[in-house]
């Protein structure tokens, strides 16, 4: 079974508009952590936002922000006010306790449109 | 700060060769990780590397190795390559602490022919 999942290959935002990219996880871990990565056509991987599975609140980091929601199991990125920098590929990704390792998710391409 | 740095960026050779890749990452961080992204597989976990030990080792053939040395540089091996070995190569550090995050180089990418 897939551990993490993206279930939109590519997405269109008008400039200046909000945009959320789900991504649902699967673990039977307590402990875990979520994160988002961006990836432009560069291909280097830049870091977004943290979600660590026992925060109580939302992660935000300036335009980011992560829709946590535990019971449900997903952890949904959020940009706001979308530049047209913010095209790129946007991975979920999680780690799970003991496996130092990253699961990725297959990604979603966003594009920005003026 | 420096980043992560991976070399070379780029990088085309033939099948059967083989090739080593290097990391070096952020100043501090003692954790090193390697992934493989292919258009097909997507992100796929090597190993990770702590403080020169191989902690964790993902689903590849024997083929694929790593070290990592004191200064906590680490470089990764591939011998005898197969066209399928054509991806990108990604290298993230880490200071251990999962809040803290994985930072990434820009990746070596690998042509076999």
């Amino acid at each position: 079974a897939q551990k993490i999942t993206q279930t939109q290959p590519g997405m269109f935002v008008q400039e200046k508009e909000a945009v959320t990219l789900d991504c649902t996880y699967d673990t039977s871990d307590q402990s875990y952590g979520l994160f988002w990565y961006k990836q432009p056509s560069s291909g280097e991987m830049i870091f977004l936002i943290y979600q660590g599975s026992y925060d109580e609140q939302n992660a935000t980091e300036g335009r980011y922000s992560l829709n946590f929601q535990k019971a449900r199991k997903s952890a949904n990125l959020v940009i706001s006010a979308s530049q047209l920098g913010d095209s790129a590929m946007y991975f979920c990704a999680m780690r799970e306790t003991g496996r130092r390792a990253l699961t990725f998710g297959s990604g979603t391409r966003l594009q920005v449109q003026p | 700060k420096a980043g992560v740095t991976q070399t070379p960026r780029y990088l085309i050779k033939t099948r059967g060769q083989q090739v080593t890749l290097s990391c070096s990452p952020i100043s501090g961080h003692r954790s090193v990780s390697w992934y493989q992204q292919t258009p097909g597989q997507g992100l796929q976990f090597l190993f990770e590397y702590f403080s020169e030990t191989q902690r964790n080792k993902g689903n590849f053939p024997g083929r694929f190795s790593g070290r990592q040395f004191s200064n906590s540089r680490s470089e990764m091996n591939v011998s005898t390559l197969e066209l399928g070995d054509s991806a990108l190569y990604l290298c993230a550090s880490s200071t251990g602490q999962v809040s803290d995050g994985y930072t990434f180089g820009s990746g070596t990418r690998l042509t076999v022919v």
